[in-house]
């Protein structure tokens, strides 16, 4: 059963544009969320974190939002640049639990 | 800041071999994580250390895999005997404090062990 889940396992956008990706979870007792990102042939980089008490965090051209009560966040990157072409995990943790990834979206940022 | 030194970063082994992985966090961070990386999804966690201490190995299959950290600063995963369906990217990751402590479990990880078992 997975926990995290990430429904679009790839994604395409142009440069300049907003990248949105997205990311549902069905635990609820989840209190903080993360985002990775992985270049091929390197381990994830961590992007961003939000709490469960906050809806946004932004970080530069980052900013992931989260809404609770549909068990819903998402990551907005403004504007998208060909070095952000990768595949953005995201991940969330209850108390005292291991960090719950789901399975990617691979991002093209089209020149 | 060095980064999360793996090594080796590649190997092929045939079913029912023996390896091993190694990992050095970065410096001065107490919590250490393995993880299992299959491909096509996301990473698993295998085993938590604290310090030298197991914090959780609940998902780890204890009857062919082994981890060790000693002096709380290296740490070693074996697998013994490899089987088809252990191929996957083996990740070390380091974070300043424990996983509870939102504030210092961000964690850092390194470039992976690909491990192909024929």
């Amino acid at each position: 059963d997975q926990q995290v889940k990430q429904n679009s396992p790839s994604l395409s956008v142009q440069e300049g544009r907003i990248s949105i990706l997205n990311c549902d979870y069905t635990n609820s007792m989840f209190d903080y969320f993360l985002w990775y990102k992985k270049y091929p042939a390197e381990g994830p980089t961590f992007l961003i974190s939000i709490s469960s008490i906050k809806d946004k965090n932004e970080d530069g051209r980052f900013t992931v939002f989260l809404n609770k009560s549909a068990k819903h966040l998402s990551l907005h990157i403004v504007p998208s640049q060909p070095g952000d072409s990768a595949v953005y995990f995201c991940a969330a943790l209850e108390l005292n639990t291991p960090l719950v990834f789901g399975k990617g979206t691979r991002l093209s940022v089209i020149a | 800041e060095a980064g999360v030194a793996q090594s080796p970063r590649y190997k092929i082994i045939e079913k029912r071999q023996s390896v091993a992985f190694w990992c050095n966090p970065i410096s001065g961070h107490a919590t250490l994580y393995w993880y299992q990386q299959i491909l096509g999804q996301g990473p698993k966690l295998l085993i938590q250390f604290q310090n030298n201490g197991v914090v959780d190995d609940s998902q780890l299959p204890k009857d062919r895999f082994s981890a060790e950290r000693l002096k709380g600063v290296d740490s070693t995963l074996k697998i013994q005997p490899a089987k088809l369906e252990d191929s996957a990217v083996y990740l070390c990751a380091s974070s300043p404090g424990p996983i509870w402590d939102r504030e210092k479990s961000t964690q850092y990880f390194g470039p992976g062990t690909r491990l192909t078992v024929l």
